[in-house]
Parts: structure tokens; sequence; C-alpha cells
């Protein structure tokens, strides 16, 4: 499977600010998620990364508070803009595997906002 | 949408024991069904997988069946180990939509 990183891994923001966080493949792939995972919590999908267009956002998710980029087949940004201690999480990137089915995670960036 | 709900919450078995985590989807759609398991701290792994033109699937000790009709799905392990335990999470996709819905988790302590 694809080797995924992102950066940073961990950060401590104040309320107000904004971050961007980065996923980087070592190989091309077609899809490319970002999910949040609230402490304890599952895994919610926020959106899905196009290359060359825009997001697709899930229901509870919006382009102002969580603006995505997608500039190529191996990379892909979240910015969390405006945060609030409740954007305090965990944020994941996960890219399709060759199957075009299965999906691997990144190592995560654990956010908290002060 | 898609729902996923996840039973049980968590799960204590003694080392040797089989544990089986249960899960229901609501879309008939879906058809593409992972399990992953997430070690604290650390990103969920994928451990299994079953698409809707199958009805199980094993990988050693680890088993996942699925019912299409009910819209259940398992996951057994069998002969468990300490190093077993983590939060095991199921997830459904919908076909040509690539998205997971995740459930809710799956707390597994195997105590020695």
């Amino acid at each position: 499977s694809a080797v995924i990183s992102q950066k940073p891994s961990r950060d401590i923001c104040q309320r107000g600010t904004s971050l961007t966080i980065q996923c980087q493949v070592d190989s091309q792939v077609t899809m490319m998620f970002w999910y949040r995972q609230q402490p304890g919590q599952s895994l919610t999908l926020i959106a899905t990364a196009n290359q060359g267009s825009e997001a697709t956002y899930e229901s509870g998710f919006v382009i102002d508070k969580f603006p995505i980029s997608r500039p190529n087949l191996t990379f892909s940004t979240l910015t969390v803009s405006n945060m609030s201690p409740e954007d305090s999480s965990i944020y994941l990137c996960s890219v399709g595997g060759s199957s075009s089915y299965e999906q691997y995670f990144g190592p995560g960036t654990r956010l908290t906002v002060t | 949408g898609e729902n996923v709900e996840q039973h049980p919450s968590t799960l204590s078995v003694q080392e040797g024991d089989s544990a089986v985590i249960k899960c229901t989807y609501s879309d008939s759609a879906s058809n593409y069904f992972p399990w992953y398991k997430q070690e604290l701290g650390k990103r969920p792994q994928l451990i299994i997988d079953i698409r809707s033109n199958v009805g199980e699937k094993k990988d050693q000790r680890i088993a996942v069946t699925l019912n299409k009709t009910a819209k259940h799905f398992s996951l057994h392990i069998t002969e468990t180990q300490p190093e077993d335990s983590a939060v095991y999470f199921c997830a459904a996709s919908i076909w040509n939509t690539d998205k997971l819905i995740f459930g809710t988790g799956t707390r597994l302590q195997v105590f020695p």
C-alpha cells in the first residue's frame, strides 16, 4: 500500500486562528479523503478531495470552514478555519487503494484549540 | 444516507477465546465492508474486508461474514491474543462513491 504522511503531526492553536494540514502520498492516487475523529469517537468523513476541482463536502461540513486543495494526484491540504475548541480532534487523510475500494489512512494530525 | 450501527461498544475476553463484533447497515446499495483496527494513538489499519458478492472471507485468525438480506456483517477473531486489544471499526461503502461510513467502534480487551 501507499506510504502516506501528514504534517504537522500535532499542533496547539489559539481560538480564531487557522491551521493547514498537509497530506502527501508516495504514489499517484485517484481518491483522497479527509476525516475527523473527535476524542474517543468514530471517524466522520469531512470531504472527498477531487483533483483539479472543488472538494465534495459531507452534510454538516462547509467549504468556508474546511477549505481543501488537491493540486495533483499525490498531495492535498485541509485548512481548519476560524478555530474554536470544538474543532479539537484528530484529522486524518485517507487514500483509495489500487482496487479502488480499499482505503488507507495517514498517521493523523492531532489538533488542540485553546 | 447510509447509517452503520456497531455492537458491542466494549468487549472483554480471555486470551484464547473468540470475539465477535457485529454491524448492521441501512442502505442496500452498500457493497463494500471493511474492518479497521485502531491501537491507541495510531492510525486505523485495514485488517480485512468483504464485498457484497461474497458471503465469508477468512485471513488466519480473522474472518468476516456478510448477510446481505439482513444487512448484517460480523468480524470474528479466534484464539485471541493480548495484541488484539484495540478499537475495531466496521464501515460500509456505497458502490461508485468510495465514501466510507463508519460504525461507532468496539473496544476489545484481551486479558492474559
